[in-house]
């Protein structure tokens, strides 16, 4: 099975503030790396997909990049409905993983 | 526009089974794989199972192998998950979402429905 890590588990930062998460699998997944939002009560929102892909609706101030084995989420200009726990999934082989996630909190 | 609402879902003692539905509208249902995803409380993210578009082909997370099942009824636009021999750590929010063509997730899921195992 293709093992997901991100780091950091969890980050504080201001609004306006860019910050980068990271994810790693654990062997090549190519490009099939997703990343979801996941808000308390909410169902995860798609964000990115194909590594590199914005999602229809996603503000641009959310981008990713990488392929093989390691990816990044970029989110620039932080805004207050950003602050959320983010997961990373591979879509390469089943079974399909998510990271363990990085919670992202107000500073 | 594309529908997914689950439903099913309850509080069960350990070692009984539950089914979960998932009624889909707004695509088409029977060309699409379809995904079941749950969220544990204090823990993250965890897929569970796919299902193609005809239902031949099931695949599942190592953690619910044997005691979980995926099916479809096509004619429905309906998407099952059967759960056996429960256990408390199977208590979660389940979510279904539509697969993509190469049978990844996609960004339409349903609101979940929630599964308490306790005695």
């Amino acid at each position: 099975d293709i093992q997901m890590t991100q780091s950091p588990s969890s980050l504080s930062a201001s609004v306006g503030d860019s910050v980068t998460i990271t994810c790693r699998a654990s062997q090549s997944i190519n490009n099939y790396l997703s990343w979801f939002q996941l808000k308390p009560g909410k169902a995860p929102k798609l964000l990115i997909y194909a590594a590199s892909i914005l999602q229809g609706g996603v503000p641009s101030t959310f981008s990713g990049s990488g392929s093989g084995t390691d990816f990044t989420l970029t989110i620039s200009s932080l805004q207050p409905e950003d602050f959320a726990t983010y997961y990373c999934h591979q879509g390469y082989s089943v079974p399909y993983t998510f990271g363990p996630g990085t919670k992202l909190e107000i500073k | 526009q594309v529908q997914l609402v689950e439903s099913g879902g309850g509080v069960v003692q350990p070692g009984r089974s539950l089914r979960l539905s998932c009624a889909t509208s707004g695509f088409s249902f029977s060309s699409s794989g379809m995904h079941w995803v749950r969220l544990a409380p204090g823990r993250g993210l965890e897929w569970v199972a796919v299902t193609s578009y005809d239902g031949n082909d099931n695949y599942y997370a190592d953690s619910v192998k044997g005691r979980f099942t995926v099916s479809r009824d096509n004619p429905r636009n309906t998407l099952f998950l059967h759960m056996n021999s429960l256990r408390t750590d199977d208590t979660a929010v389940y979510y279904c979402a539509k697969g993509s063509l190469s049978g990844d997730l996609t960004g339409y899921w349903g609101q979940g429905t929630q599964v308490t195992v306790s005695s």
